[in-house]
């Protein structure tokens, strides 16, 4: 079975500062991951994706995030917090195989704080 | 494109009742999926429906069911309910190439408050 870990369950930066949020996973083979974020009273959006393209992957209001098959992790970064960063980050992994897929399997959460 | 909704935002209702949720996906979408949000549990996925079957299940009660129309709305029915049932419910829609979902795109979400 599949699984996400996310260490920690808040995180709190200065703005400005370099954002990480650490995610490892647990899989067989390489899945496809996912980081989504909760602003509250909200739905998920899908900040970032990999799925077994390019191991450096580009997001949404300049997040990124780098799989390490080797570490097992999918960490998100971000060079410089702002304000509206604020919210609630989820990774995920889904299967990487057809009809299997659409189940995502989502690590606990991670609140993130931003100081002025 | 209009996004996924989902109706109503919140409900409250009494131990016992039942419950109906919706859930339109965006159009194109033909896979729907709900996932049951709580402060104790996270996130945790109910069932996935494509082409009006259910396609992948998760790890609840009977109580717990849903559909999907001809026109890939879902939705979700929740039978005598318990004060554990508060939560968050959310429904996701892909897009279905070949066999593979694309990414899920999330709704707002259904409050659920039993008391």
């Amino acid at each position: 079975a599949q699984s996400v870990t996310q260490l920690g369950s808040h995180v709190s930066v200065s703005e400005g500062a370099l954002v990480l949020l650490r995610c490892n996973y647990s899989s067989s083979v390489p899945p496809y991951l996912f980081w989504y974020v909760q602003y509250p009273n909200q739905g998920l959006q899908l900040l970032l994706k990999y799925t077994s393209a390019a191991t450096l992957v580009k997001g949404i209001n300049g997040f990124e995030a780098e799989f390490k098959k080797s570490e097992t992790s999918f960490h998100l970064t971000k060079p410089s917090a702002h304000m509206s960063d604020a919210a609630e980050y989820f990774c995920a992994v889904t299967p990487n195989n057809p009809g299997a897929n659409s189940k995502l399997t989502f690590g606990k959460g991670i609140t993130l704080s931003v100081r002025p | 494109k209009a996004g996924v909704t989902q109706t109503p935002r919140y409900l409250i209702k009494t131990r016992g009742q039942q419950v109906t949720l919706s859930c339109s996906p965006i159009s194109g979408h033909r896979s729907v999926s709900w996932y049951q949000q709580t402060p104790g549990q996270g996130l945790q996925f109910l069932f996935e429906y494509f082409s009006e079957t259910q396609r992948n299940k998760g790890n609840f009660p009977g109580r717990f069911s849903g559909r999907q129309f001809s026109n890939s709305r879902s939705e979700m029915n929740v039978s005598t309910l318990e004060l554990g049932d508060s939560a968050l419910y959310l429904c996701a829609s892909s897009l279905v190439q070949g066999s593979m979902n694309t990414e899920a795109f999330f709704g707002q979400g259904t409050r659920l408050t039993v008391v």
